[in-house]
């Protein structure tokens, strides 16, 4: 099984700053890598798939970059509505996620 | 609009059985594979299984093989899980989801989820 570990666990920072979250794979699995965002009480709501590709209706101030086995989200300039808990997941296999990383308002 | 909607959770003991649904709505259904993710009370995401856009093809998590069974009814835009043998540990609110087309094992649309606690 491919274990993704996201660092770090927790972030804090303040609207207006960069968030850059990070997704380190056990072995590489190329580009196959989406980011999730979750809201308390909400779905998932997929952001970035295969690795760098923005979903539609996804703002442009999200990001995603890597390849093999390390990955990262950007989130340039947060707004208050992203402030949440952030999961990577891949599928070079079975489909597994990261443990997330929760991006709390400093 | 796009939509899914899960249904069939509730309590049930340890041993039980139980049959999770999941209503499509707004797509041609039977292009897309349906998946099954959990999440146990606050922690993480959890891939329980997939099933083809035909239903011919389905996979499974190791820690649900034998105990959960996968299916689809195109004719009904609908997707289930039958789950058996539950355990405590299968205690988490399911979701279901669908895979993007090309992409079947990204998923780009979520339902509500259901929840489904596993006691005594």
């Amino acid at each position: 099984e491919i274990v993704l570990t996201q660092s770090p666990a927790t972030l804090s920072l303040s609207p207006g700053e960069r968030a850059t979250l990070s997704c380190r794979a056990s072995q590489s699995i190329r580009t196959s890598l989406a980011w999730y965002q979750q809201k308390p009480g909400q779905a998932p709501r997929l952001l970035i798939y295969d690795a760098s590709n923005r979903v539609t209706g996804i703002p442009a101030r999200f990001s995603g970059s890597g390849s093999g086995t390390d990955f990262t989200l950007t989130i340039n300039s947060l707004e208050p509505e992203d402030f949440a808990v952030y999961y990577c997941q891949q599928h070079s296999n079975w489909p597994t996620f990261g443990q997330g990383t929760k991006v709390e308002i400093k | 609009e796009v939509q899914l909607l899960e249904s069939g959770g509730g309590l049930v003991q340890p041993g039980g059985s139980l049959r999770l649904s999941c209503a499509a709505s707004g797509f041609t259904f039977t292009n897309y594979a349906m998946n099954w993710v959990r999440q146990a009370p606050g922690k993480g995401l959890e891939w329980v299984s997939s099933i083809s856009g035909s239903g011919s093809s389905v996979y499974y998590a190791d820690s649900v093989k034998g105990r959960f069974t996968i299916s689809r009814d195109n004719s009904k835009d609908t997707l289930y899980l039958q789950m058996s043998s539950l355990r405590v540990d299968d205690t988490a609110v399911y979701y279901c989801a669908r895979g993007i087309r090309g992409h079947p094992w990204f998923f780009d649309i979520w339902g509500r989820g259901t929840l489904v606690p596993v006691s005594s």
